[in-house]
């Protein structure tokens, strides 16, 4: 079972429209999870840091289940410039030093 | 504010030749800094840290080295280049010791190997 799971998509939805992704991480001791953007050929973009009790920025809102270990992203309004990668990310607990296990993305295309 | 900042941004070199990528992060001291690669349609593949000076972790066997000569400066190396090792490269940092994790990248290196 890989760490990080994640469809891969590609989510296409028309503007305006609210969007969901899903992932689910293997390590029940991790303890900080994150949502990342990454455009095409361009680094990855820190976008939310996902606590226990869910939090939103905007049109985005992600929510944790700690219990199910499953993480989520709902983008509500979709924008074009919403298309992008959107990267799954999970902490390994313990050890000296921060690492993370990234999922492999899931594709967004926001159509006009 | 810090920066990173990666150079350089394309590379095209011949199977055999050497390589050296370097990284450097400003506004920060004492980073956490990492390498990852990352295939053309992969993931995010870590292939080493370091949380100081000297002090380098390897995540898998490979064809590539580290080394950190300064506290923010982080350097990829390689002796001879394979096909395999093309991908883009991205260089992250870290609070070292910080409560949370987070990681921000370099603008990365696209490397192809001919």
């Amino acid at each position: 079972r890989k760490e990080v799971e994640q469809d891969p998509g590609p989510f296409n939805v028309p503007e305006g429209a609210t969007v969901a992704f899903n992932c689910t991480y293997s390590n029940s001791a991790s303890q900080s999870f994150f949502w990342y953007r990454q455009d095409c050929r361009k680094e990855p973009k820190l976008l939310m840091s996902v606590y226990s009790s869910g939090n939103e920025d905007g049109r985005f809102t992600a929510q944790l289940n700690r219990a199910s270990q499953y993480i989520s992203l709902l983008i509500r309004d979709s924008k074009l410039s919403d298309s992008a990668t959107y990267l799954c990310v999970v902490n390994i607990a313990g050890g000296a030093t921060n690492k993370l296990i990234f999922g492999t993305g899931t594709l967004l295309a926001v159509q006009p | 504010s810090q920066t990173i900042h990666q150079w350089p941004a394309t590379l095209v070199q011949p199977v055999g030749s050497p390589l050296s990528l370097e990284c450097t992060v400003e506004g920060t001291s004492n980073p956490n800094l990492y390498w990852y690669r990352q295939a053309a349609g992969r993931g995010l593949q870590l292939l080493f840290y370091s949380v100081g000076i000297g002090q380098i972790s390897s995540e898998v066997p490979q064809n590539l080295s580290a080394s950190r000569p300064q506290d923010r400066q982080f350097i990829l190396s390689s002796k001879k280049l394979l096909l395999s090792d093309s991908g883009f490269y991205l260089c992250a940092w870290s609070v070292f010791g910080g409560g949370s994790y987070e990681q921000y990248f370099g603008p990365g290196t696209r490397l192809t190997v001919t």
